[in-house]
């Protein structure tokens, strides 16, 4: 499989509990980026990761969420007491970045649609 | 601040027809202007991009989009609809001022096209 992968594809929790999601990006790929879409909207973006390092966080990204990319590979996106508001669409990104070209299109994921209850 | 604004909620054509979905946006620096396509419950996929170059830029599933910079505009277009091309698609901007800006996407709300018999 040559795209990015996110898993679960669907999560349904209570609330006040936590969630945990998963995104493999394309293997050569040094850059990762998540990003919310609710309904009627476009995708807003969280946060990006070069390699292992995180390098930007929107005010969007609460200090009940947190992301990690630990070995520069897959990424995981963690809620912490999920709130009815956190239901969306989360959807992972990633794409090449060469120091001439500047940074190459970005492939996106399927996503995983969270509803909290 | 950087934004990207789809002045229409739906547009509706029929097969055979032409279309435009029309996108305008705003960035400090040069855009890098980008279209996706988001069928019923999956993520996005890319259609074409504007960095530098001709104005006018061709892309998959015979898509084009035409960079108009005193108009700050970037509207797709398709010179005959064909009914599966109905979806959302989502105009989207990066500034590309800086090489090491981080790449994310700032995405408009969203089209949704419906491409009738």
């Amino acid at each position: 499989d040559t795209g990015v992968s996110q898993d679960p594809r669907h999560k349904i929790t209570k609330r006040g509990q936590n969630v945990t999601f998963r995104c493999d990006p394309i293997s050569e790929h040094n850059r990762l980026y998540w990003y919310r879409q609710t309904l009627g909207q476009g995708p807003e973006f969280l946060t990006y990761f070069q390699n292992e390092a995180q390098l930007e966080k929107s005010r969007l990204l609460s200090d009940r969420f947190s992301a990690e990319r630990p070995k520069g590979s897959f990424s995981t996106l963690e809620i912490q007491r999920t709130e009815q508001g956190d239901s969306a669409m989360y959807l992972c990104a990633s794409s090449s970045n060469t120091r001439t070209g500047g940074n190459t299109e970005a492939f996106f994921g399927q996503g995983t649609r969270l509803t909290v209850v | 601040a950087q934004s990207v604004a789809q002045p229409e909620d739906q547009v509706n054509v029929a097969e055979g027809n032409p279309l435009t979905v029309k996108c305008t946006y705003s960035v400090s620096g040069n855009p890098y202007l980008f279209w996706y396509v988001q069928y019923p419950n999956r993520g996005l996929q890319f259609l074409l991009k504007y960095i530098t170059g001709d104005n006018l830029v061709k892309g998959s599933y015979g898509f084009e989009a035409e960079f108009n910079k005193s108009q700050t505009s970037f509207h797709l277009k398709k010179p005959s609809a064909l009914v599966s091309d109905s979806a959302l698609y989502f105009c989207a901007v990066r500034d590309g001022k800086i090489y090491n800006q981080g790449g994310k996407l700032i995405f408009g709300q969203g089209t949704e096209l419906s491409v009738k018999p």
